[in-house]
Order: C-alpha cells, then structure tokens, then sequence
C-alpha cells in the first residue's frame, strides 16, 4: 500500500513569493489534515478535510493561506505571499476518518522564506 | 493550549538503557496517540491507548494512561540507536488530533 506522497520536498523563497505544497493520501481515506511544524516543535493543525469539504480551518492564516481538496482525493496547500515567519515543515496526512483513528504522515515539504 | 509542556525536551542516554518520557494534558480525552519522527521522515503512530486500558504494549515500548491526573508515558526498554528520533504525545481536542512539544532521544551506540 503506497503511504502518503508530499511534494516538493524543499522549497525555498523570497518573502512575497507565492509557493503551492502537492499531498497524494492513502487511497481509500477520506480524511485529510496539513499540518504545520515549525523548528523543534510539534505539529500544529492548519485545516483538515472530510472528503472535499473543510471541517476545520480555524489554524489557517486566511488571508495568505489557502487549501483545497476538489474531488476529496489529492489536496493542495498555498501560500499567496510568503513571509519569514513561515519558514516549517508543511506535513500532509491522511486517515480513514477523523474519530480517533491513527493519521499517516507524509514526509513533509521543508519550507524556507529568507 | 491542550498541553502542559509545549517546548521540545531532551534526552540523551546509551544504547540499552530503559526511558521513560512523560506528557500531561489539559482537556479531557480518552485516546493518547504516541507518534515517533525521524530525522526527514514524517511523524509515525508507534502505540494508540484507550482511557479503558490505562497500559498498552507493543514490543518493546510501553504506554500508559491516566486520566486522573491527565498524563500519559511511553517507556521504551533495551533502546538501539535505531530508536533515536523525536517522541510525541497527541490526543484528540474535538475532532482535531493535537500534538505536545515531544522529547528528542538521543541513544549514543
């Protein structure tokens, strides 16, 4: 069973730049979470998804962060004008539904805004 | 915030030694995931106990849970260097998995 695929790995950009993060989850999971990890911290919420529908966006910086999951399969995360206080680890993860079931991590997109 | 201690700890210690690492939690749950990341890799669900279980092993680690005192651990007997990684606690606030600041073991060889 492939696991959940990021991509790209790295990024790295100038403040103001715009950068878009890919996540592929496991096939058959309908429930897809991006997270975010800045430096020697723990993963913090951003937005999560049941199907193609937004459950939770609270954590989402809405006016420069954007996510959408179209045909509740593949899921995109964008950031319209990048600042320094982003730089993190942008983790995507999947799991079966979202009642206290196990979550299965991407290997993140590493994200640097100089 | 869900989680008594948000900072990242640190532990060093040699390889065969036993470790304890500790979390608390604010908000009631009755589900303590513990999640294992390695250096490049994403965070990995290593042992999940239920507040009906209060001890849970799986090989080598074992957890526990108490929702008394909401506080939960993982202890890991025999440790290789293999085992070197961050450790986190998660439970789940609503419908939301939400994570603790997790300790950094270091297992020298």
């Amino acid at each position: 069973e492939a696991g959940v695929t990021q991509s790209p790995r790295y990024a790295v950009l100038q403040e103001g730049q715009a950068v878009s993060f890919w996540c592929d989850p496991i096939s058959g999971h309908d429930t897809l979470y991006w997270y975010q990890q800045p430096r020697d911290q723990g993963p913090q919420l951003l937005v999560y998804f049941r199907d193609e529908a937004v459950i939770d966006n609270s954590q989402l910086p809405s006016d420069r962060f954007s996510a959408v999951r179209p045909k509740g399969t593949n899921s995109t995360l964008k950031i319209q004008s990048a600042k320094q206080g982003d730089t993190a680890t942008y983790l995507c993860a999947s799991s079966l539904n979202p009642r206290g079931n196990t979550l299965y991590f991407g290997a993140g997109t590493r994200l640097s805004v100089l | 915030s869900q989680w008594g201690e948000e900072n990242l700890q640190a532990l060093s210690i040699q390889e065969g030694e036993d470790v304890t690492m500790n979390c608390s939690y604010k908000t009631y749950t009755t589900v303590v995931q513990w999640y294992r990341q390695k250096s490049g890799k994403g965070p990995a669900q290593l042992i999940l106990i239920r507040s009906n279980e209060r001890e849970k092993r799986s090989g080598r680690l074992r957890a526990t849970l108490d929702t008394s005192s909401q506080s939960s651990s993982l202890s890991i007997t025999g440790t290789l260097a293999t085992d070197t990684a961050v450790y986190f606690c998660a439970t789940y606030a609503g419908a939301k998995l939400t994570f603790g600041g997790g300790t950094r073991l270091t297992v020298r060889p």
